[in-house]
């Protein structure tokens, strides 16, 4: 089976703080995924990778930034973390050859007071 | 751009009723079309899929048909359970090198015994 984990699945974290988001998955998939998951929005894509250090942004990249430094590993990076950067965080991966379904993680929330 | 519009919740039905979740879409060309399930303090899971039109996805009881002269995908089980109780997404991909989903903004399914 496919497993995606993230490191956390709960997180504080105070007003200005550089805040780190990993997740791993174990199937050697090309692309990973990060979502930001808020009630009444759905799913929104925050910045996608296609391969190692390679990175494109979603649709809601402001204020985050990825790391790709290797290929099972994609980090999502809060420089300076706000309040209305609290959420629930998803990550996901796919293999290049799928029929486009994605694996999640089981998430990650974080609340920044 | 590509959208998907799911009926507004919370949905609450007792155990064995029908359940419909109705979605419908917006995109270009012939994208192909996911419903995913989110189970309290978990990921989102692939439930079923279609990547055609006509073609029905099913899975652990539950139906889609993918209907393109209506532009909509609905979720349907003849007999809910309890274990059913999630939130359902509806989403789509269209093509695009990032592989991008498009979500709705889903739809939690309470089912009491």
């Amino acid at each position: 089976d496919v497993k995606v984990t993230q490191s956390s699945r709960y997180l504080v974290k105070r007003t200005g703080e550089k805040v780190f988001l990993e997740c791993v998955q174990d199937m050697d998939h090309e692309n990973m995924f990060w979502y930001r998951q808020d009630p009444g929005l759905g799913l929104r894509l925050i910045y996608f990778s296609y391969d190692v250090k390679m990175k494109e942004k979603g649709d809601i990249p402001e204020g985050y930034s990825v790391s790709r430094e290797k290929k099972e590993r994609f980090s999502l990076i809060l420089e300076s973390a706000s309040t209305n950067q609290t959420s629930m965080y998803l990550c996901a991966s796919r293999p290049r050859e799928s029929s486009y379904e994605q694996y999640f993680g089981p998430g990650t929330r974080l609340t920044v007071t | 751009g590509n959208s998907v519009t799911q009926m507004e919740g919370p949905v609450t039905l007792s155990e064995e009723a029908f359940l419909t979740i109705n979605c419908t879409y917006t995109a270009t060309g012939y994208p192909s079309l996911f419903w995913y399930v989110q189970y309290p303090g978990e990921g989102l899971q692939l439930l079923l899929k279609a990547t055609k039109a006509d073609d029905k996805g099913s899975n652990k009881g539950f139906e889609a048909t993918y209907r393109k002269e209506t532009t909509s995908f609905h979720l349907e089980k003849g007999s809910v359970q309890v274990s059913d109780s999630a939130v359902y997404f509806c989403a789509l991909y269209s093509g695009g090198s990032n592989y991008k989903l498009t979500f709705g903004k889903g739809t939690l399914l309470t089912v009491n015994p």
